[in-house]
C-alpha cells in the first residue's frame, strides 16, 4: 500500500531556480524524511523532519512539514545541474515508536534541472 | 565513512533458481533493513532486523528469507526465482537515527 503521494511525478527547472517537491500521507507519522536518488543507483538520505518539527534546513535544502494536513514540502534552492535526480519522501510511522528505517515510500519526483 | 555494503552488486538468475544477497552495515549499527524497488517503482519494505532478531516484516514474499548474523551482516535469501523478482534491493542500516542506505544490488531473472 502506498503511503506517499508526490507532486509533480517530473519537474523540469533551469539551474539557479528553485524547485519545490510535495508530498502527502495518510496515516500519523513519527517522522519524515526525504531521499534523493540517481538513475538506478543508491538512496542518499537528504534530511529528516520529526513530527513535533515544522521546519527544517540543510544547506539549500528546506523541508516544511504539517501534520494538520498530512503534508511535506522539500524546496531545493539555487538549483543546480547534478541536482537532477529523483526525489523519494518517506514516512516513519511504526506504531510501536520511531524505528528510522522502516518507511513508506512515496512515488518520488524526478527533477530535471537544465544547465 | 563507511558506508553500508552490499554484495554482490549485479545478479544475474534464471527463473526457479536461488539467489542470496548480502548486506555489510555501517559499524555499530545494529539495525538492518530490506527493501525491493522495482523498475519505475518506489522502494517497498521487506523485512527487518534488530539485534539479530527480526524486527519487522513488510510485504515479503514467503519464498524469500532473511537473516541477520552475529557480526550484524545480514543475507536475503530468495528461492524458485520469478521474473517479477527483477528489482533493485536496498539494504540499510541504522542506529537511532536515520537509515543509510546501501548501492543496491540489481537482481535481473532471465
Amino acid at each position: 500500500s502506498q503511503q506517499g503521494e508526490e507532486d509533480p511525478q517530473a519537474l523540469s527547472i533551469q539551474e539557479g531556480e528553485n524547485a519545490t517537491m510535495n508530498c502527502s500521507y495518510k496515516t500519523s507519522i513519527n517522522n519524515l524524511q526525504w531521499y534523493r536518488q540517481n538513475s538506478g543507483r543508491g538512496l542518499v538520505h537528504l534530511i529528516l523532519i520529526r513530527s513535533n518539527e515544522r521546519e527544517k534546513h540543510s544547506g539549500r535544502l528546506r523541508v516544511t512539514l504539517d501534520t494538520s494536513k498530512k503534508s511535506s514540502s522539500l524546496l531545493i534552492t539555487a538549483s543546480r545541474a547534478a541536482d537532477t535526480a529523483s526525489y523519494f519522501c518517506a514516512t516513519d510511522a511504526g506504531a510501536g515508536g520511531t524505528s528510522y528505517g522502516k518507511l513508506t515510500f512515496g512515488q518520488g519526483t524526478i527533477l530535471t534541472v537544465h544547465p | 565513512a563507511a558506508g553500508v555494503i552490499q554484495s554482490p552488486r549485479h545478479l544475474i538468475k534464471e527463473k526457479r533458481e536461488t539467489a542470496t544477497l548480502k548486506c555489510y552495515p555501517i559499524p555499530r549499527h545494529d539495525t538492518v533493513y530490506w527493501y525491493q524497488q522495482g523498475p519505475g517503482q518506489d522502494p517497498q519494505f521487506l523485512i527487518s532486523f534488530y539485534e539479530k532478531m527480526q524486527s519487522d516484516k513488510g510485504s515479503i514474499p514467503d519464498r524469500f528469507s532473511a537473516q541477520q548474523f552475529s557480526d550484524y551482516h545480514s543475507e536475503l535469501n530468495m528461492s524458485s526465482l520469478e521474473l517479477g523478482d527483477s528489482a533493485l534491493y536496498f539494504c540499510a542500516s541504522s542506529f537511532y537515527s536515520e537509515a543509510f542506505f546501501g548501492q543496491g544490488t540489481r537482481l535481473t531473472v532471465v
